[in-house]
């Protein structure tokens, strides 16, 4: 099956500083690539779309400027939370788009836990 | 009304029961429909994927289609504890899918 890996599993870091989380598809490649974060006990909420080459789509409400996105492969994402604080904490996944005729798959990356102090 | 709507549950069953996790749907033109188990701090995992209206049948899970009354379920037989999670539906037509909000499973042993 498909594999996505994501890396770190786990930061810990100081509040103001920034933090890169990758996503990778490892057996295919994938033209789209969606980031997501998860708080306890909730679903997941789409942060934004990554085309590679192009910008990310951003949801409504969330901050490209502080959730930047970068797509430079097709293999590859990275999401960066720049300044984090407190409230950022969260649990971040990303999935990797497989096209199939005429529908997508996602397959998911294990997840990202990102801890600001 | 939301394009997805999913029971979250929490759904508690004794251990061997057989469990129905359900979702209904409002948007025609979704066509690919899938199941999904996420386990606690873990990224969710593909279970079942399903085309057309009617059943398929993976080991104990059987994943439902009925488009006319755009509903879908998904059985799992002769529960586990290992099978306590959070399922989440998932529906696409052409350009996005669309997520449930999930259902909290937790088999007893």
């Amino acid at each position: 099956g498909a594999v996505v890996s994501q890396h770190p599993s786990r930061v810990i870091c100081k509040s103001g500083t920034s933090v890169k989380i990758e996503c990778r598809s490892l057996d295919f490649q994938a033209t789209t690539m969606f980031w997501y974060r998860q708080f306890p006990k909730q679903s997941l909420m789409l942060m934004a779309t990554s085309n590679e080459g192009s910008k990310a789509t951003y949801e409504q409400g969330v901050e490209k400027d502080k959730f930047l996105i970068n797509h430079a492969s097709l293999t590859l994402s990275t999401l960066t939370v720049t300044s984090a604080h407190p409230e950022d904490s969260s649990f971040y996944i990303c999935s990797a788009n497989l096209r199939r005729v005429g529908t997508d798959t996602q397959y998911f990356g294990p997840g990202t836990r990102l801890t600001v102090l | 009304q939301k394009e997805v709507e999913q029971d979250p549950g929490p759904l508690s069953v004794p251990e061997g029961a057989i469990v129905s996790l359900n979702c209904t749907y409002s948007n025609s033109a979704f066509q690919y429909f899938m199941w999904y188990r996420q386990y606690s701090r873990k990224g969710p995992e593909l279970l079942m994927y399903t085309y057309s209206s009617g059943n398929k049948e993976d080991g104990r899970f059987t994943a439902q289609v009925d488009k006319s009354s755009k509903y879908i379920s998904l059985f799992i037989r002769d529960s586990q504890p290992s099978d306590s999670a959070t399922y989440l539906c998932a529906m696409s037509g052409y350009d996005k899918v669309i997520f449930g909000p999930g259902t909290s499973l937790s088999v007893i042993p």
